[in-house]
């Protein structure tokens, strides 16, 4: 089965400055979908980015980016230029590729909470 | 396009009581999904639907849980009789699925389930 770590229960970041948010997978197969959800306060689920297994080049969407290393089972979030807005926790999810039966469920990490200093 | 509509947004109610939630997926989209969100065990996959067919109903905990899609635009989650423990956050998903289609899980804001 697969699994998703966030390692890190916690972080914080100054307001416009540079924040990674850590998340590792353990998986058998070699193509899967990768996503970045963020839930603010008012619970909602929205998501923020997602990447293919199968495309090398890293995902971007304005000041989100993801660093996706294959090989090494990582996918971290990158949050420039950090605002107030920012401040949420942050669930890494894995989702197998194949669409078989009992694939199409997302596996979630234990999630970060991303506080924003003014 | 009106995103995922989940109701009620909170239930309280007591031990024992039926207890019914409600979904409306996006239109177009033909897979559904059930997830419950809790401190201790995080988010976690009750049942999905494809085209209103459960596929797999692997994570419902037990008996009292039973879900229904009656049709393409409507799903209930249903617990009965209801417990402490069930306590929780309960959000549906929608996804259109299809071969090189968007893949991603649209969320619904949640229902909070709180039983005394």
């Amino acid at each position: 089965a697969q699994t998703v770590t966030q390692s890190q229960p916690e972080m914080s970041v100054q307001e416009a400055e540079t924040v990674t948010l850590s998340c590792t997978y353990d998986t058998s197969e070699s193509d899967y979908y990768l996503f970045w959800y963020k839930q603010p306060p008012s619970r909602q689920m929205i998501l923020v980015i997602r990447q293919e297994a199968y495309k090398q080049q890293n995902a971007t969407e304005n000041r989100f980016s993801v660093n996706f290393q294959k090989a090494a089972k990582s996918f971290s979030l990158k949050i420039s230029d950090s605002q107030l807005g920012d401040a949420a926790m942050y669930f890494c999810a894995y989702r197998s590729y194949n669409l078989n039966f009992g694939n199409e469920k997302l596996t979630f990490g234990t999630g970060t909470r991303l506080t924003i200093i003014p | 396009d009106a995103g995922v509509i989940q109701s009620p947004r909170h239930e309280v109610t007591e031990m024992g009581q039926e207890v019914t939630l409600r979904c409306k997926p996006i239109s177009g989209h033909n897979s559904l999904f059930w997830y419950r969100q809790t401190m201790m065990r995080g988010l976690e996959l009750l049942i999905y639907f494809n085209n209103n067919v459960p596929i797999d109903d692997s994570g419902m905990p037990e008996d009292r849980f039973s879900a229904k899609m009656p049709n393409a635009s409507f799903s209930t989650l249903k617990i009965q009789p209801s417990e402490p423990r069930d306590s929780a956050v309960y959000f549906c998903a929608s996804r259109r699925r299809t071969s090189g289609g968007d893949y991603t899980q649209y969320f619904g804001p949640g229902t909070r389930l709180t039983v005394l």
